[in-house]
């Protein structure tokens, strides 16, 4: 069972709007930014928003993240079938006896 | 450019030892942690803990303390996980990742190793 709670599966159709969200507590989200990571099939992880709606150079426009109390979403608009991968959040949690990175359980992202 | 890369496919018996391997290049090593986090067949991702490159001491999450171990080698900017009295429930693949701050304390991992995968069975 994941600190934060994503939904397992998403889809859409090319070109439409997808949104996957991440849910947490206020040891997390609520008192820390949010990072993205999107994972290929059969490729290591690679970070597509920081900072809760940075985008690393190189991640297109499409991609967005926000972040609003103890929840934050990711925004995908213009779907292409290269989007279809594995999404990952991930915030640092400050809990008093374990603080440390905790991760989302993942959003399989299926492009119909 | 700013690379990890990680050593290759392990494949042990249960109660051997593995060490994975992370060799930086293309940013002063010391600068930033290295984070490991490992990913079972079909999971999400798990983060183990992180070592700081600059003084060596290693932080572990829970539920990696005891048989799992992080070290470095400054002089080839290379950081190592190793896994001692391996059993089936270390099959995995492992990741190293370096964590990034900004002026903020905003932290982040960029970039990623390609992964390593251990298989433990007899």
């Amino acid at each position: 069972q994941s600190v934060l709670a994503q939904p397992p599966s998403a889809s859409g159709t090319p070109g439409q709007r997808v949104t996957i969200s991440c849910s947490g507590s206020s040891s997390n989200i609520g008192s820390n930014t949010v990072n993205w990571y999107q994972q290929l099939p059969g490729t290591a992880p690679k970070l597509l928003i920081y900072s809760n709606n940075q985008r690393p150079s190189g991640v297109p426009d499409r991609f967005s993240g926000s972040k609003s109390g103890t929840s934050a979403s990711l925004a995908i608009s213009g779907l292409q079938s290269e989007d279809e991968a594995d999404y990952y959040c991930a915030a640092w949690d400050d809990s008093l006896n374990d603080s440390g990175w905790v991760f989302g359980g993942g959003t399989k992202l299926t492009v119909l | 450019q700013v690379q990890l890369v990680q050593s290759g496919s392990e494949l042990k018996k249960p109660g051997a030892s593995v060490k994975v391997s992370c060799k930086a290049s293309g940013y002063t090593f010391s600068t930033y942690r290295m984070n490991w986090v490992r990913q079972a067949p079909g999971q999400g991702l798990e983060w183990m803990g992180r070592i700081n490159t600059n003084t060596g001491n290693p932080t572990y999450a829970q539920g990696f303390t005891g048989r799992f171990v992080f070290s470095l080698d400054t002089s080839v900017s290379t950081a190592y996980l190793q896994i001692s009295s391996l059993k089936a429930e270390d099959t995995a693949v492992y990741y190293c990742a370096r964590g990034v701050s900004d002026y903020y304390q905003n932290n982040w991992f960029d970039p990623w190793g390609q992964g390593t995968l251990v298989t433990v069975s007899s």
